[in-house]
């Protein structure tokens, strides 16, 4: 079955430092890849999406690209802020994919 | 802003009784997903609908669980009997169309079964 791979946190940084979270995925075919946030006591929301290969999705300063050759999705930001600690998740959905997330990974940040 | 609405957030129940939570989706929103979360763990999908067809519960333990969503609108899913295991995080999310659009995820009920 499909499935999706996040590397294991917490990841704890500085401020200002830069990120990268890593995420493979599993599946047949080429599925829509996301990476969701969830902020403490909050549901998820959507931070980004990638609908094809080599699309690139970004938003609030972070940034992931779909690569096909490697079914990686990592997730990358160049300089973190404490407001950005929080539990990132990997996903992927759309067509006939059972939407599949991963663990999620904790980002702390530290000023 | 619209959001995704979730009752109870905390629910604790001793095992063997029933449980139910209840989802509205965002008005207009066709498709609604129940999750599962257990702690350090992602959503784990239980059920997905479109309107008020089910979609996909492969993932649904249907000896204990059952959903619907009669009118195609809001949701219920419930667990009966409860066992320990069950304790987790349920989450609800809805989206415009299945595919690959944003999906909008509530609050979550936490459950935990005593």
């Amino acid at each position: 079955g499909n499935s999706v791979t996040q590397m294991e946190g917490p990841v704890t940084l500085s401020e200002e430092a830069f990120l990268t979270i890593n995420c493979t995925y599993t599946a047949t075919g080429y599925p829509s890849l996301f990476w969701y946030v969830q902020y403490p006591g909050e549901g998820l929301q959507l931070l980004l999406k990638a609908t094809k290969a080599d699309d690139k999705g970004s938003n609030k300063g972070f940034e992931a690209t779909y690569r096909k050759e490697t079914t990686s999705f990592h997730l990358e930001k160049g300089s973190v802020q404490v407001s950005d600690s929080a539990v990132y998740f990997c996903a992927l959905a759309g067509g006939s994919y059972i939407p599949t997330f991963g663990r999620g990974t904790s980002l702390i940040v530290h000023p | 802003e619209a959001e995704v609405a979730q009752s109870p957030r905390y629910k604790i129940t001793e095992k063997s009784q029933a449980v139910a939570f209840w989802c509205d989706p965002i008005s207009g929103h066709a498709t609604l997903y129940w999750y599962r979360q257990i702690l350090g763990q992602g959503p784990e999908l239980l059920v997905q609908f479109q309107d008020e067809s089910v979609v996909d519960d492969s993932q649904l333990p249907k000896d204990r669980f059952s959903a619907e969503r009669l009118k195609g609108v809001d949701s219920t899913l419930k667990i009966q009997p409860a066992e320990l295991g069950d304790s987790a995080m349920y989450l609800c999310a809805s989206s415009l169309v299945d595919g690959p659009t944003e999906a909008f995820f509530g609050q979550g009920t936490r459950l935990t079964v005593v």
